[in-house]
């Protein structure tokens, strides 16, 4: 079972608005990261986030963290055509075993 | 250009048949993973490897096997496959001593007829 569900599962915007995503998870976690999935292509880290940070920032890119609530979400701000992707979020749990488990993702269409 | 290369791209293979998809590395990263994707899924991890000489199983293993026999590559074996092992197959690996971050190939795109 996967650890993670993401919201909304489809997205679409005109460019330059703000994207926004969220992701809920089950277990308690060490850290939580953020992978881009471009059609047909590999993952590509963005973010990580860890249990004891709120919020990140990465350029364009900003993540919060909810322990309490066990959810994250992920802002791209003004958004360009060239973020249309999936977005999947996936934790690392406190066992430290390193092994990611995904969420199921959210597919994002920038229109131009 | 240092990364992660996975081959082949992509197959056809005939149930039952025994298939081994390859990955290799040359970042010197200590772990390494093997997940599956299915349409409209997240990634599931199928078997990793914290270091050479090292495996264990993730959440899908049945029908899958790995080996490390050195730092650099990761196989995954399908012994006789099955129409439900299609999928897009994608290797990973991280740096290990703490680094979270991890780095994916292209991706293998099997289909079992």
């Amino acid at each position: 079972s996967q650890q993670g569900e993401e919201d909304p599962q489809a997205l679409s915007i005109q460019e330059g608005e703000n994207a926004t995503m969220n992701c809920s998870y089950k277990t308690s976690i060490n850290n939580l990261q953020w992978y881009r999935q471009n059609s047909g292509r590999g993952l590509v880290h963005l973010i990580l986030i860890r249990s004891n940070e709120r919020e990140k920032h990465s350029g364009r890119l900003r993540v919060t963290l909810d322990t309490s609530k066990k959810s994250s979400s992920l802002l791209i701000t003004a958004s360009r055509a060239a973020d249309t992707a999936s977005y999947f979020c996936a934790t690392v749990g406190v066992d430290s075993s390193y092994k990611l488990i995904f969420g199921s993702g959210t597919r994002l269409l920038v229109r131009p | 250009i240092a990364g992660i290369t996975q081959a082949p791209t992509s197959q056809i293979l005939a149930a039952g048949r025994r298939m081994t998809l390859r990955c290799t590395q040359d970042m010197r990263h200590n772990a390494m993973y093997w997940y599956r994707q299915d349409l409209g899924l997240g990634l599931r991890l199928i078997h990793y490897s914290n270091t050479a000489g090292t495996t264990g199983k993730g959440e899908v293993p049945d029908g899958y096997s790995v080996s490390r026999a050195n730092t650099d590559d990761f196989p995954l074996t399908l012994a006789s496959a099955v129409p439900s092992q299609t999928s897009v197959y994608f290797c990973a690996s991280r740096r290990g001593g703490g680094a979270d971050t991890q780095y994916f190939g292209p991706g293998t795109r099997l289909t079992v007829l």
